[in-house]
């Protein structure tokens, strides 16, 4: 059964600095990962999706690396904002077609 | 881009009524929807995926009877709690995959969700 893994939980910065968020997964066999944010009380946000055959992938100041052998992606934002607080969620796709998700990295940006 | 409505975004009932929650793709059609159930701070877990014209697959441990999904239409799937009891309290979420030619998958999109509570 595919497990993931989200580090840290929560996390708080101030505005301005990076963030590098951690996701890893226990079944390496994965079709592709997705990168979701999530605010309050709200659904998810696709951000970005990465192929099982692809390393990395960017869109603005977010940029998303999987290393699938070792089970592992990181998601960075570049020079952070207040408005990036949320919930990010990462999610891989199984070869059952379903998403396994993980709990979430909750982030606080502080002005 | 694509987008997924859900309706509605919160609702109250009393224990023993029934509760009807709906999804909709807007611009795209979609064969298959995908219903999430979402505890405070815990992971999506899928409920059930919604089959246009065909009885939705139930994940294991979730009751069909209890959770009845009816896809009518390639652009609308609804979710009817039955007879909702309090633990049935939790956030619901749809989503559906937006064709996309030429790519081997596409990104999944997803409603804002609905907050049940069940007194």
């Amino acid at each position: 059964k595919q497990e993931v893994t989200q580090i840290p939980a929560a996390l708080s910065v101030p505005e301005g600095e990076n963030l590098v968020l951690n996701c890893s997964f226990t079944d390496s066999a994965i079709y592709n990962l997705q990168w979701f944010r999530q605010d309050p009380g709200k659904g998810l946000t696709s951000l970005l999706l990465i192929q099982s055959s692809q390393r990395e992938q960017t869109s603005g100041r977010l940029n998303a690396s999987l290393d699938k052998s070792s089970g592992r992606s990181t998601l960075y934002i570049a020079a952070s904002q207040p408005g990036d607080s949320a919930t990010y969620l990462c999610a891989v796709k199984c070869g059952n077609n379903r998403l396994a998700f993980g709990k979430g990295n909750q982030v606080v940006v502080i002005p | 881009g694509a987008v997924v409505s859900q309706h509605p975004s919160w609702v109250i009932c009393k224990s023993g009524t029934s509760v009807k929650i709906e999804c909709r793709s807007l611009d795209f059609q979609a064969t298959t929807m995908f219903w999430y159930r979402q505890f405070p701070k815990q992971s999506l877990m899928l409920m059930a995926t919604s089959n246009e014209g065909s009885k939705a697959t139930y994940e294991q441990g979730v009751e069909k009877d209890k959770f009845l999904i009816n896809h009518a239409s390639l652009t609308l799937s609804t979710l009817t709690v039955t007879s909702a009891h309090p633990e049935d309290s939790s956030f619901y979420i749809c989503s559906a995959r937006a064709p996309n030619p030429g790519l081997s998958d596409s990104p999944l999109h997803f409603g804002n969700g609905t907050r049940l509570t069940v007194t």
